[in-house]
């Protein structure tokens, strides 16, 4: 397996603009988490979902942030409008349920959105 | 409230001597225990695990750790440091009790081994 994929690696946009970044998860895990990271607030739990169904989304900041998993092989973060505050690191992360999976209750990240929002 | 602390932001240690990481908890019941590793620019790496019995786990690249269940504590070891293991290395818990799958992390402790 490929490992959990995240496109794209880098973006760059501007204040005001609508940015979605995607994340593929690895095939037959059950969960899929996203995380923004920054200097400032470290690593932070933006939402999971458990097949497909989003169960915790108390980590989203504002409305700006959606996020959606229409199958078991992809998901969006979707921030709209855009802020430079908005500006991190966003991982995407995947599992199998827990107990489940050898190691369980091991989350694969992947490597990772960088986001600039000028 | 439930958290994780690591009270060291950066470690620096010589090669070929031996790295300790800290780790502290505050998370109620018997929680999971994890640590991981990011290297520059990339996703964070499970390194190993603790649910419950021996307090002393083997992880990947010949990291293990100490758990403490008493202190809440948990401190990552390596006998002999590369080079090669300067990287970010982060303890995180998740709370049984909270009926979520959530992991706590903590802020990280940057690692840097000196040739």
């Amino acid at each position: 397996d490929a490992g959990v994929i995240q496109s794209p690696r880098h973006e760059v946009t501007e204040m005001g603009q609508e940015v979605t970044l995607r994340c593929k998860p690895i095939s037959g895990h059950d969960y899929l988490f996203w995380y923004r990271q920054t200097m400032m607030r470290g690593l932070e739990l933006l939402i999971y979902f458990n097949n497909n169904v989003p169960i915790d989304d108390s980590g989203m900041p504002e409305d700006r942030f959606s996020a959606k998993m229409p199958n078991a092989s992809f998901s969006t973060l979707k921030i709209q409008p855009s802020e430079p505050r908005d500006s991190a690191v966003y991982f995407c992360a995947s599992s199998f349920a827990p107990g489940q999976g050898a190691p369980s209750d091991t989350q694969y990240f992947g490597p990772g959105t960088r986001l600039t929002v000028l | 409230a439930q958290s994780v602390a690591q009270p060291e932001d950066q470690v620096n240690v010589a090669e070929g001597n031996p790295l300790t990481v800290k780790c502290t908890y505050s998370v109620s019941g018997n929680p999971y225990l994890f640590w991981y590793v990011q290297y520059p620019n990339r996703g964070l790496q499970f390194l190993l695990k603790y649910i419950t019995g021996d307090n002393l786990v083997k992880g990947s690249y010949g990291f293990e750790a100490e758990f403490n269940k008493s202190q809440t504590s948990s401190h990552l070891k390596k006998p002999s440091a590369l080079v090669s293991d300067s990287a970010l290395y982060f303890c995180a818990v998740r709370d049984l009790t909270s009926g979520t799958y959530k992991y706590i992390f903590g802020t990280g402790t940057r690692l840097k081994v000196l040739a």
